[in-house]
């Protein structure tokens, strides 16, 4: 299997933008996650999905973060407006039983 | 709160010298224990993990152990190539809500 898939690895915006970033889950997987990871704060949960619906979206840190799971095989988190201190490297996971796989992430850099 | 926390923040080992790096938690009702190593520029890859106190796993020079208050990885005779940070995490309500340490940044030099 090709682990999880995230798209793009790098993206550079412009305050106020528009981002959506991309993550195809481990075929089979009816967990995802997804996670932000900032040198002060860490790996922190934003949000999670099984079998494609929201289950809990506590970690969201503002109403301009939105994610979607639009079928098994794909998921979005949008950012808009966004702002510098959305810079970050955004991570998506997911799981069957137990562990959480990872992808490789996407390096967020907010201007 | 449930809490995790790691030490040291940062370590440095020479080629073959071994040595434990720590995760102590704070979590109601342990479900599970994970280990993770991260290397530059990737996501966290899975190594380990465990549920319950005197639980003990382990993968070439890694053995992860587990006890009421606290975790550890030891590293034995440990490689440049083992060079990363580990991450631990700890979960209560299943295993989505993952509560990960700040990491420990493992530099092992020839």
């Amino acid at each position: 299997d090709a682990g999880v898939i995230q798209s793009p690895r790098h993206e550079v915006t412009e305050m106020g933008q528009e981002v959506t970033l991309r993550c195809k889950p481990i075929s089979g997987h009816d967990y995802l996650f997804w996670y932000r990871q900032t040198m002060m704060r860490g790996l922190e949960l934003l949000i999670y999905f099984n079998n494609n619906v929201p289950i809990d979206d506590s970690g969201m840190p503002e109403d301009r973060f939105s994610a979607k799971m639009p079928n098994a095989s794909f998921s979005t988190l949008k950012i808009q407006p966004s702002e510098p201190r959305d810079s970050a490297v955004y991570f998506c996971a997911s799981r069957y039983t137990g562990e959480q796989y990872f992808g490789p992430g996407t390096r967020l850099t907010v201007t | 709160e449930d809490q995790v926390t790691q030490s040291p923040e940062a370590l440095r080992l020479q080629e073959g010298e071994s040595s434990s790096l720590n995760c102590s938690y704070t979590v109601s009702g342990l479900r599970g224990l994970f280990w993770y190593r991260q290397d530059p520029g990737k996501g966290p890859e899975f190594l380990f993990t465990l549920y319950s106190a005197g639980e003990e796993k382990e993968k070439e020079r890694l053995k992860a152990t587990l006890t009421k208050k606290e975790s550890f990885l030891h590293i034995t005779a440990p490689k440049p190539e083992d060079s990363a940070t580990y991450l631990c995490a700890a979960t209560s309500g299943g295993y989505n809500k993952l509560i990960f340490g700040a990491g420990t940044r493992l530099a092992v030099h020839p």
